[in-house]
């Protein structure tokens, strides 16, 4: 199995709900990723968890919470967002620098997230 | 620290005539750079990756890319557009930890029927 799967595919919400995104990937890969992607712009790497331990936090706002429940999943929290937040989120998953020289990262198909 | 530059933000072409996508990398090191392919509102496919096993690096669906140190390029061509390459390519490189992809801004290709 090489794919990383996402769900939603689509989240519309208000400024006042609480939702999630989740990711799961069944590759062996202990690294996983939250990225955003605004419309016609490179991805911006928000998270980095490697064997289940958050490693990187580019300064994203609290609102978004990621959480690595076990070495497969990978969920974003999100809570009190605003409507500059709408945007595609993608998750990806890679074998750890510890073992794997290069580090190709694998995307899934996103979460295309409207806040209202 | 490294980067990449795409020098073109949108490339159009006719089916059947080749593709050239233009990419230069800055590195203080032997990068390990990667072409990535983004369809409208999809996620991001790997189409190469350069590993400095060798500088000719081939790909899915026909594309491929050279690495040339002496120009710090690492250009993505395919002989023969298709209409399903229409689509946004990233030119990428990691960084020297390993744990952060560093894109370029991006080259939409348009295939003209």
């Amino acid at each position: 199995d090489t794919e990383v799967t996402q769900t939603p595919k689509h989240l519309v919400m208000g400024m006042t709900n609480k939702k999630s995104l989740k990711c799961e990937q069944h590759m062996g890969h202990r690294a996983m990723y939250w990225y955003k992607q605004k419309a016609k712009k490179p991805p911006e790497l928000m998270f980095v968890y490697s064997y289940e331990k958050l490693s990187i936090n580019e300064s994203v706002p609290s609102r978004f919470s990621p959480e690595c429940p076990n070495s497969s999943l990978l969920n974003l929290h999100l809570h009190a967002l605003q409507p500059e937040d709408s945007a595609l989120y993608l998750c990806a998953s890679s074998q750890d620098k510890q073992r794997e020289v290069y580090n190709e990262q694998f995307f899934g198909p996103g979460t295309r997230l409207t806040v209202l | 620290a490294q980067s990449v530059t795409q020098l073109d933000s949108h490339v159009s072409v006719s089916e059947g005539t080749p593709v050239l996508l233009r990419c230069n990398y800055s590195s203080s090191y032997s990068p390990s750079l990667f072409w990535y392919v983004q369809h409208p509102n999809k996620g991001l496919q790997l189409l190469l990756k350069y590993t400095s096993a060798a500088t000719l690096v081939k790909g899915i669906n026909g594309f491929e890319a050279e690495f040339k140190k002496s120009e710090t390029s690492f250009h993505l061509t395919k002989p023969s557009a298709h209409m399903s390459d229409a689509a946004e390519y990233f030119c990428v490189v990691i960084n020297s930890y390993g744990n952060k992809l560093v894109f370029g801004a991006g080259t939409i290709l348009r295939v003209k029927s």
